[in-house]
């Protein structure tokens, strides 16, 4: 069964960094593309990141990018989405999800609030 | 940026009643790509490749459209499909969605 875990949300002051992290399980990770997708409160779904299945290639929304940084560990099978100088508008549910047909996994989401 | 308007944004249907949600695009895509949101869950792919239906989806759920115009069907509303459902194209980057619908039983 495919599992994707997500982690790592919080509470965090805006220019601040947070680090969210996806464990996944059930599929051979190495293998895909694995992408994050937010919604902020109330909102729509609206793509942030998404990462080559060897991390070689990286690819943003224009609003994070240079400050938001996609990455996996394939030995670990993890994703992660490093978030800096963060911002209020940023304040969102954070999926991990596997991009093949479509979006066709997602993780729980985890709450990421930035607030002073 | 390739838009995608979702139309209506909220409705409500009685059980055994016809929807129909459409989605259209700012620029041509080869596909369009349906989710189904309920509360406090997330998102499932609900229909691919325009007109393919997800995994365990039931067979009361189409979709069809070509180019920009795009339509998501459901023949006969059941309670069960009370939820938000988007639209999304990754036709080109960035990857975008629909506002979404917000379908309610009546």
């Amino acid at each position: 069964e495919v599992q994707l875990v997500a982690s790592g949300g919080g509470l965090v002051q805006p220019g601040r960094s947070l680090k969210v992290s996806c464990a996944a399980s059930g599929f051979t990770f190495s293998d895909y593309v694995m992408a994050w997708v937010r919604q902020a409160p109330k909102k729509g779904l609206e793509w942030v990141a998404a990462i080559s299945y060897d991390g070689s290639g990286t690819y943003y929304r224009d609003s994070v990018k240079g400050r938001f940084t996609i990455s996996r560990d394939n030995a670990k099978n993890t994703l992660y989405l490093q978030m800096d100088s963060l911002r209020s508008e940023d304040t969102a549910i954070y999926y991990c999800a596997r991009p093949t047909t479509g979006f066709d996994y997602w993780g729980q989401g985890v709450m990421v609030t930035v607030s002073s | 940026e390739i838009v995608l308007t979702q139309s209506p944004t909220t409705m409500a249907a009685s059980p055994g009643e016809k929807v129909t949600i459409t989605c259209r695009a700012s620029s041509s895509v080869s596909y369009i790509y349906w989710y189904q949101q309920k509360s406090d869950a997330s998102p499932k792919l609900w229909i691919y490749e325009t007109s393919k239906l997800a995994s365990g989806v039931p067979d009361r759920f189409s979709g069809s459209g070509s180019g920009t115009s795009y339509s998501f069907t459901i023949s006969s509303m059941d309670t069960e499909d009370a939820a938000t459902y988007y639209c999304h194209q990754w036709n080109s980057s960035p990857w975008t969605f629909g506002g979404g619908t917000k379908l309610e039983l009546k």
